[in-house]
């Protein structure tokens, strides 16, 4: 049972380029969430899905967009990559919105 | 001011004593609770939830609820070296985005 899979694992980008980070589940989960970790800062919710077909911004949604392409897979993409969104990002999933995460392993992102 | 602040580490312990964590959040409407384990380059997990005001124990983990008091608090007993790792306070509010605190590492010593 793999559980959340993130991919890629490491990334290095230069400012003004894009790219689109992936993530699946297989727990047969409705609900889907990106974060990002930062040093000192915790971990900070950027979008989320409560259920398939919906999303909703969370904490720091500029300069993201996501896409849940369906019950198993939610995207996150980067228009125009800054310094700024160099940090770890984690996808996660739950049964439901009052559930526990389980996080994928991450993507660390370096923009130069 | 931050919806969920724990306590400033780091936290140094010797082998075998008690480790405390504690936690507490914004005056919200809040649902559930959740300590999280996060090893130096790893993705948190979940060691323990707590939905209602009381003691839960699991192991050497107990996790302490004050909703009267926005309090939440985790206690790891006969610390061990592998429980070396930051620890993270999590709450779910009435709008269901789980929120997290800073973390708390904690660094075990044999």
């Amino acid at each position: 049972n793999a559980g959340v899979t993130q991919t890629p694992k490491f990334q290095v980008l230069k400012t003004g380029q894009s790219m689109t980070l992936q993530c699946a589940q297989d727990m047969n989960h409705n609900s889907m969430y990106w974060y990002r970790q930062d040093p000192g800062m915790g971990l900070r919710l950027i979008y989320y899905s409560a259920s398939e077909g919906t999303t909703d911004k969370g904490e720091v949604p500029n300069g993201y967009n996501v896409s849940r392409l369906n019950k198993r897979e939610f995207s996150l993409r980067l228009e125009s990559a800054a310094p700024s969104q160099t940090s770890v990002y984690f996808c996660a999933s739950s049964a439901s919105a009052n559930s526990p995460l389980h996080f994928g392993n991450g993507t660390r992102l370096t923009v130069t | 001011q931050k919806e969920v602040e724990q306590n400033s580490g780091p936290l140094s312990v010797p082998e075998g004593a008690i480790a405390s964590l504690n936690c507490t959040y914004s005056d919200r409407v809040s649902q559930s609770f959740f300590w999280y384990r996060q090893y130096s380059g790893k993705s948190p997990e979940l060691i323990m939830s707590i939905y209602s005001n009381g003691d839960k124990e699991d192991g050497r983990f107990t996790a302490q609820l004050n909703k009267a008091s926005q309090y939440v608090s985790l206690l790891i007993r006969d610390s061990q070296p592998s429980d070396s790792a930051t620890y993270l306070c999590a709450v779910i509010f009435n709008d269901y985005k789980l929120s997290f605190g800073a973390g708390t590492t904690v660094t075990v010593r044999a």
